[in-house]
């Protein structure tokens, strides 16, 4: 596709419940990242794979969270045992280059998940 | 310890005249700086970005300014219009990632 192409749009689990977020990224970027927006704040950084090689899981919150290419294309962030706090927008961005940090991301719209 | 801080949530501002929006930061690692622009429900795009070699970048109605010394960075919109009426991001970097502030909803009226 043309952009970055993120599913479900919007997400509602039940609280202890696991939840999987797709990620397509643009056709041949290298770079992908997955940051977390609560509501009212930035995005905050959660994971960095560059192909299929996750080089920086600093972000991630807890144990419960688990993000994987396996073939340096499509992502998916994991969820598991959701709690209310993971209640966010989880965006998907991508890049063409590795390492290339001045070179603009590109944003999907986001998956909206909230936890009851 | 929030690294990058906007310190206006909002701000509202006449069409035609200019909309002044600004990030402070703390981490002197930080060499690279974008800021992005967020319409609901929508992801953030990429506006402008600047070096740190640089003090000022200008494109088209956006320019952003860039103070080393005092960590401090805007980027002012002139002449503001309807359709810039979004949440802006600032999002410096010194490595793989972006650090974003918490972003400052700019309203721009008719």
């Amino acid at each position: 596709g043309a952009g970055v192409s993120q599913s479900p749009r919007y997400k509602v689990a039940k609280r202890g419940q696991d939840v999987a977020l797709r990620c397509d990224p643009i056709s041949g970027h290298v770079s992908l990242f997955w940051y977390q927006q609560a509501l009212g704040q930035g995005p905050e950084f959660l994971t960095y794979f560059q192909n299929e090689a996750q080089l920086d899981k600093s972000g991630l919150p807890s144990d419960r969270f688990f993000a994987e290419r396996p073939e340096g294309s499509v992502s998916t962030l994991k969820i598991q045992r959701t709690q209310q706090e993971d209640s966010a927008v989880y965006l998907c961005a991508s890049s063409l280059n590795a390492g290339d940090y001045t070179g603009e991301l590109f944003f999907g719209e986001g998956s909206r998940l909230t936890v009851l | 310890d929030q690294q990058v801080k906007q310190n206006s949530p909002s701000l509202s501002v006449q069409e035609g005249r200019i909309s002044i929006l600004n990030c402070d930061y703390t981490n002197s690692m930080f060499d690279y700086f974008l800021w992005y622009k967020k319409y609901p429900a929508e992801g953030p795009t990429f506006l402008i970005s600047i070096s740190s070699i640089k003090d000022k970048n200008e494109d088209g109605r956006f320019t952003v300014f860039l103070n080393k010394s005092a960590k401090h960075l805007s980027l002012h919109i002139v002449p503001s219009q309807p359709g810039d009426s979004a949440v802006y991001f600032c999002a410096p970097t010194g490595g793989n990632m972006l650090t974003f502030g918490g972003g400052t909803r700019l309203m721009v009226k008719p």
